[in-house]
């Protein structure tokens, strides 16, 4: 059963870091690219970040490209987001997901997603 | 960028009652659309990619078909457990790629 359980979430000054991790099992984390998208309270859904399996290559939306970095340790089967020069904007739940199919390369369809951590960035 | 647009915003049925719900793209994404399910505090859940491909373990009763800009996700006989918001995303054109505003099912 594949499961993606993220944590880090919290609170955090303006100006602040934060370090998200997504736990994944089930299926092997070596061959899927993944994802990181998040809902901002009472918004939709936004596309933050996605790596691909051999996490050679990333893509950044432009409301976080320069702040944030996404990586993975295949070691531990976790995939991260680092945030940095966090802003009131960047509340929300950030959820991380699996890709479809074990292309490599990110496809942004997301077949799996765990349920989500809170970052709140407020002083 | 392209803009979807979910219509309606929200959706009233009863169990039982069919859903239709729509969205448009502000140019074309060809066949690359994507439902998602989203329910409060829950994970996500893919429900179709690609128009019209119904995802693993996804009912028969969820379908999916358009191509273009216009898209539709139909749920031919509501269960109790499908009462939830429902997302469309593009990955035709990216970067950005990009998710609908969302259409609530509610109950009636």
């Amino acid at each position: 059963e594949v499961q993606l359980l993220e944590s880090g979430g919290g609170l955090v000054q303006p100006g602040g870091s934060l370090r998200l991790s997504c736990a994944a099992s089930g299926f092997t984390f070596t061959t899927y690219a993944m994802s990181w998208v998040r809902q901002a309270p009472g918004k939709g859904l936004e596309l933050v970040s996605s790596i691909s399996a051999s996490g050679g290559s990333a893509y950044y939306a432009d409301s976080v490209k320069g702040r944030f970095t996404i990586s993975r340790d295949y070691s531990k089967n976790t995939l991260y987001l680092q945030m940095s020069s966090l802003r009131a904007e960047d509340t929300a739940v950030y959820h991380c997901a699996k890709d479809l199919d074990p292309t490599g390369d990110s496809s942004f369809r997301l077949d799996y997603w765990g349920r989500g951590t809170l970052v709140t960035v407020s002083s | 960028e392209i803009v979807l647009t979910q219509s309606p915003a929200t959706l009233s049925l009863s169990p039982g009652e069919r859903a239709t719900l729509s969205c448009r793209a502000s140019q074309s994404v060809s066949r690359f659309l994507g439902w998602y399910q989203h329910k409060p505090g829950q994970a996500p859940r893919l429900l179709i990619y690609d128009a019209s491909n119904r995802a693993t373990g996804i009912p028969a009763r969820f379908s999916g078909s358009g191509s273009g800009t216009d898209f539709t996700l139909t749920i031919s006989s509501l269960e109790p457990e499908d009462f939830a918001v429902y997302y469309c995303q593009q990955r035709y054109n990216w970067p950005p790629v990009t998710f609908g505003g969302g259409t609530k099912v509610e109950v009636k």
